[in-house]
């Protein structure tokens, strides 16, 4: 079965560091999708990714993450100067147009920031 | 201001019955519907998704229901195994890919 791939599954960053989270998703869906979990928490919507744009975002998506698609398999995340808040853990999501196979979510990045 | 509440943050059943799971929500027109299942530290996986439009539906031993009247979805494992045992989660969709989830529900089943 399809899967999406998330790297490193475990990444720990000074505060104030950049990092970058990377997913490959399922090679034929066309939307993308990051979503964080801080422990104990929901699941959060951060942003949507569709025809190499962004196509929605949320207000926890401010001016220090970016998206990038930057070949025809890698989908990133970057946290340009992380805060100690932004421990979680990310998933990347891709799906279809069509919504009725849902989601397909990667296992996780647990991002610590210490 | 918009809430999704999973009612039961745990809920134990014994093997063989059926576990009821519940979502409410207020202040949305969800166009669909979808349940996830999470196992720690993992990802949600995939495992219904209703429309606005449709009453219930079903997949192998699970169901599930909506009522945008009521403003709620009852999600049904029947013949419920140990291997079950997972946190279930409904997430909404207002018609943009945005999903909200809710905080979940804990299911244990017993042997």
């Amino acid at each position: 079965e399809p899967e999406v791939t998330q790297t490193p599954s475990h990444q720990v960053t000074q505060m104030g560091q950049e990092v970058i989270l990377r997913c490959v998703p399922i090679s034929n869906h066309l939307y993308f999708y990051w979503y964080r979990q801080i422990l104990g928490q929901k699941v959060e919507f951060l942003v949507s990714f569709y025809n190499n744009e962004i196509s929605e975002k949320s207000e926890i998506f401010d001016d220090q993450f970016s998206v990038e698609r930057p070949d025809g398999s890698n989908f990133t995340l970057k946290i340009r100067s992380t805060k100690l808040e932004d421990s979680a853990m990310y998933f990347c999501a891709s799906s279809f147009i069509d919504r009725e196979n849902g989601y397909t979510f990667g296992s996780g990045t647990r991002l610590t920031v210490v | 201001s918009q809430k999704i509440e999973q009612n039961s943050e745990a809920l134990n059943i014994q093997e063989g019955k059926t576990a009821t799971l519940t979502c409410n929500y207020t202040n949305y027109s969800p166009a669909y519907l979808q349940w996830y299942r999470q196992d720690p530290g993992r990802g949600p996986v995939f495992l219904l998704l209703i429309r606005e439009n449709e009453k219930e539906k079903r997949k192998e031993r699970l169901k599930v229901t909506f009522d945008t009247t009521l403003k709620q979805s009852l999600f049904h494992i029947t013949a419920s195994q140990p291997a079950d045992s997972a946190t279930y989660l409904c997430a909404l969709e207002a018609g943009r890919r945005a999903l909200t989830f809710g905080s979940g529900t804990r299911l244990q089943v017993q042997p």
